[in-house]
């Protein structure tokens, strides 16, 4: 069984700020997790995964991730917040394989001028 | 990364009628599409899992025979909403996996948003 907490469900921070969005997760066996964003009326886009390598993943538009086994947390953050970054995402694990993907309930991120 | 093309992209039509929603892999050989809803301001909700050359496997409260999902090929997968209703409008989903992945990423289409009058 799994599962994925995201905790906010609305995030607001001013352009150039630091933007955490933060997701717990529950795996029953080694976790792959993931970070998607979805603009308004589009489908997801993957920004970064986890893949049991490195600790701390990289990915797209300058967000990165870090999973910390002992808190099973897998936080999203970006050092400066652009307007662009304004949209929905959503936390994602899976046991790998052909094992299903959960979604967490998905945090929306505001980016103040 | 892989492109999952979903077609069409926004339908209206009225009530009691069929609607048909393509879901394609364009680059890559997917044995493995999901089909999503979402209500809005939801998360995504996991309707059905279609495998290529069988029978989809529908999520517990999801009418099967209302909607139709076939995976005829390693890229195309396709969602039929029957006899729809204005309670089926909503925005779809569909992804897919593809068949040498080890993580099992998702590819997502773009969405579907059904109006149904």
């Amino acid at each position: 069984a799994q599962s994925v907490t995201q905790l906010g469900s609305h995030v607001s921070v001013s352009e150039g700020a630091l933007v955490l969005l933060r997701c717990n997760y529950s795996s029953s066996v080694p976790p792959y997790l993931f970070w998607y964003v979805q603009y308004p009326n589009q489908g997801l886009q993957l920004l970064l995964k986890y893949t049991s390598a490195a600790t701390l993943v990289k990915g797209i538009n300058g967000f990165e991730a870090e999973f910390k086994k002992s808190e099973t947390s897998f936080h999203l953050t970006k050092p400066s917040a652009h307007m662009s970054d304004a949209a929905e995402y959503f936390c994602a694990v899976s046991g790998g394989g052909y094992q299903k993907v959960t979604f967490g309930t998905g945090t929306k991120l505001q980016v103040i001028p | 990364g892989a492109v999952v093309s979903q077609h069409p992209s926004w339908v209206i039509c009225k009530s009691g009628t069929s609607v048909k929603i393509e879901c394609r892999s364009l680059d890559f050989q997917a044995t493995t599409m999901f089909w999503y809803r979402q209500f809005p301001k939801q998360s995504l909700m996991l309707m059905a899992t279609s495998n290529e050359g069988s029978k989809a496997t529908y999520e517990q409260g999801v009418e099967k025979d209302k909607f139709l999902i076939n995976h005829a090929s390693l890229t195309l997968s396709t969602l039929t909403v029957t006899s729809a209703h204005p309670e089926d409008s909503s925005f779809y989903i569909c992804s897919a996996r593809e068949a040498t992945g080890e993580a099992g990423e998702l590819f997502f289409g773009e969405g579907s948003r059904l109006t149904v009058l």
